[in-house]
């Protein structure tokens, strides 16, 4: 069975810093993997996905890389901004989708 | 584009009545699903499907029944409410890729609800 992990579960830091969110998963084999954003009261919005056979993927300030062979995807947002509070869901699609537990994320202005 | 649409947003019922969350997609996705979100456990699948006509169930499907009659709607009944079905309610849909699985998923607004 799949299981989902994200470190950390919260972070707070201030504006302006880089920073890394990680998601690890038990099963390698995977189709892709998928990073949204969640703000408090809301629905999900697609940030990024990226392909099992793909490294990386980026939009704008944010890249996401995946290792399938070490079970790992990180998420990097570059020059933080206040906009960037909310929770962050990595989601592994094998056989289904599952979600990890997300990262709630503050940065302070 | 609508996207993925649900209603109700928000629901309260009484334990043991039942009701029908709605949701549909207009972006002739092939794949639909029913997630519920709860404090410190994530999003946790309840049922989903590959097509019309084709249902199964997902980690947590007790208590909820799905068909898909039309590419476009995926209903998820609650057949009799009980107070630990209370809980944020997300339908999503995706495409498949020839030999990747399906796509990114799209999701709705959500229906919050709360059984008394």
């Amino acid at each position: 069975k799949q299981e989902v992990t994200q470190i950390p579960a919260a972070l707070s830091v201030p504006e302006g810093e880089n920073l890394v969110l990680n998601c690890s998963f038990t099963d390698s084999a995977i189709y892709n993997l998928q990073w949204f954003r969640q703000d408090p009261g809301k629905g999900l919005t697609s940030l990024l996905l990226i392909q099992s056979s793909q490294r990386e993927q980026t939009s704008g300030r944010l890249n996401a890389s995946l290792d399938k062979s070490s079970g790992r995807s990180t998420l990097y947002i570059a020059a933080s901004q206040p906009g960037d509070s909310a929770t962050y869901l990595c989601a592994v699609h094998g056989q289904n989708f599952v979600f990890g537990p997300g990262t709630r994320l503050s940065v302070l202005p | 584009n609508a996207g993925v649409t649900q209603t109700p947003k928000f629901q309260v019922l009484k334990t043991g009545q039942s009701m029908t969350l709605q949701c549909a997609q207009d972006m002739n996705h092939e794949y639909m699903s029913w997630y519920r979100q709860d404090p410190g456990m994530g999003l946790r699948l309840i049922h989903y499907s590959v097509g019309a006509g084709i249902t199964d169930q997902g980690e947590v499907p007790n208590g909820y029944n799905v068909s898909r009659s039309t590419t476009e709607d995926f209903p998820l009944r609650l057949l009799s409410a009980a107070p630990s079905q209370t809980s944020v309610y997300f339908c999503a849909s995706s495409y498949s890729r020839s030999g990747q699985g399906f796509y990114e998923q799209y999701f709705g607004p959500g229906t919050r609800l709360t059984v008394t």
